[in-house]
């Protein structure tokens, strides 16, 4: 089946730690995306890519990185930099020639204590 | 500033009530839009999109959407919910590039 897997599904860190979060789709899509979710606040892009070793920050690029080594993979860091970094993180994917209509990975919910 | 704006937060519903969800965008030029839903435990899937053409679209379980271009509004209709449409529904606008702006979103319980 194609799609998008995000692992893991829970993952817990201790304040201070770098952690990255693993994102890979088999739909072979050219562009990617990490979208941030927080109670109230929607969805909040972070960084997206539209092709393989080329991304751009989003809205809340700051204390986050990637890279993007092959088409089917996205990983996220969270960096210790990163303020507030509780909350749940979606990967998506989509053609870059479309309309904009992304599909969604399961997510990971991030807890940083 | 640019944005997506969903009316309520929180619906409560019983099961037969009709459904309508509201979405403003403050995007000049040409939008595509899209509804997402998010049920409980479950991946954030499509339900329907508007492109061009007709401004009323139908997507999956019902659901359909009015997009009206003079209001900067794309509201989400369903005439009869049932307790599986218990969710949060996301409004969400390409902005160019393929990049997307997402409302806060709207959680909706229906009682049985």
């Amino acid at each position: 089946d194609g799609g998008i897997t995000q692992s893991p599904k829970y993952l817990f860190r201790k304040e201070g730690q770098n952690v990255t979060l693993s994102c890979e789709q088999n739909l072979n899509h050219d562009a990617m995306y990490w979208y941030r979710q927080d109670p109230g606040q929607g969805l909040r892009l972070i960084y997206y890519s539209q092709i393989v070793n080329d991304f751009q920050k989003g809205d809340i690029a700051e204390g986050y990185s990637v890279s993007r080594e092959k088409k089917e993979s996205f990983p996220l860091t969270v960096t210790s930099a990163q303020k507030n970094p509780t909350a749940f993180y979606l990967c998506a994917s989509s053609i870059t020639s479309g309309s904009g209509e992304q599909y969604f990975g399961p997510g990971t919910r991030l807890t940083v204590t | 500033a640019q944005s997506v704006s969903q009316h309520n937060h929180h619906v409560i519903l019983s099961e037969a009530a009709s459904l309508e969800l509201g979405c403003n965008y403050s995007y000049g030029g040409t939008v595509n839009l899209f509804w997402y839903v998010q049920y409980p435990g479950q991946h954030l899937q499509l339900l329907l999109k508007y492109f061009s053409g007709d401004p009323l679209v139908k997507g999956i379980k019902g659901f359909e959407a009015e997009f009206i271009k003079s209001k900067f509004s794309f509201n989400l209709r369903k005439p009869s919910v049932q307790w599986s449409d218990t969710a949060e529904y996301f409004c969400a606008v390409n902005r160019g590039g393929n990049k997307l702006v997402f409302g806060a979103g709207t959680i909706l319980r229906v009682k049985s």
